[in-house]
């Protein structure tokens, strides 16, 4: 167990619709990564939050956002879902700031699209 | 065109073995991540390297920053290691990802 929780563990909706994802870091950590790992895509960076600002983004689609709360823990919203947004969604969260310390990751949100 | 490369895609190995996954990349970097992503879908991360060598137990992560090459190493390898190992370039603001290769290793 890496002490990083991530909620719903399955979710299944139809095209059209918005979700939210949430994730509760581990104690005393203060960033938050989120990852997408799609079949064809493989894993990819999306956003990481630190300390509640937004740190550094990758390649993450105008239609999702994200936010980290003052208790830390982190919601990433998908919109207008297509059926290529189906994927498992990791978050991770860490320490520090920049991306070279050790990364816990949560179990995933597996998101089917229908 | 891929900022990451990985190989092999693919290894099986009989227990025992030594194995050697190679890691790639093109961009520069601040960090690169070894992770271990298992059957079931969870990810471990194994190893941050920004220079040199690091090593847990059996396995051993290196890097040459010159050549912009890094391997992970699964000495006496055992099949609970069977998984698919991913190596992740960061580059103080993007991550970059490899394929992965997925390990078997046969009792």
């Amino acid at each position: 167990d890496s002490g990083v929780t991530q909620t719903p563990k399955h979710l299944i909706t139809a095209t059209g619709q918005r979700v939210t994802l949430r994730c509760s870091p581990r104690s005393g950590d203060l960033s938050v990564y989120w990852y997408q790992q799609s079949l064809d895509q493989g894993l990819q960076f999306l956003i990481q939050y630190y300390n509640g600002e937004e740190r550094a983004k990758g390649n993450i689609l105008e239609r999702f956002s994200a936010q980290q709360f003052p208790d830390l823990h982190s919601e990433l919203n998908l919109s207008s879902l297509e059926l290529g947004d189906s994927a498992l969604y990791f978050c991770a969260s860490s320490v520090g700031l920049a991306g070279q310390e050790t990364q816990y990751f949560g179990p995933g949100t597996r998101l089917l699209v229908l | 065109k891929n900022e990451v490369e990985q190989s092999p895609q693919n290894l099986t190995a009989q227990e025992g073995e030594f194995i050697t996954i190679n890691c790639s990349y093109s961009v520069g970097i601040s960090a690169l991540h070894w992770l271990q992503q298992h059957p079931g879908g969870g990810i471990v991360s194994l190893f941050m390297l920004s220079s040199g060598k690091k090593k847990h137990g059996r396995l051993i992560a290196t890097i040459n920053i010159q050549e912009k090459h890094s391997s992970l190493h699964i000495t006496a390898s055992h099949p609970r290691d069977s998984a698919v190992y991913i190596c992740a370039a960061f580059t103080g603001n993007q991550f970059y990802f490899g394929t992965g290769t997925s390990l078997t290793v046969i009792p």
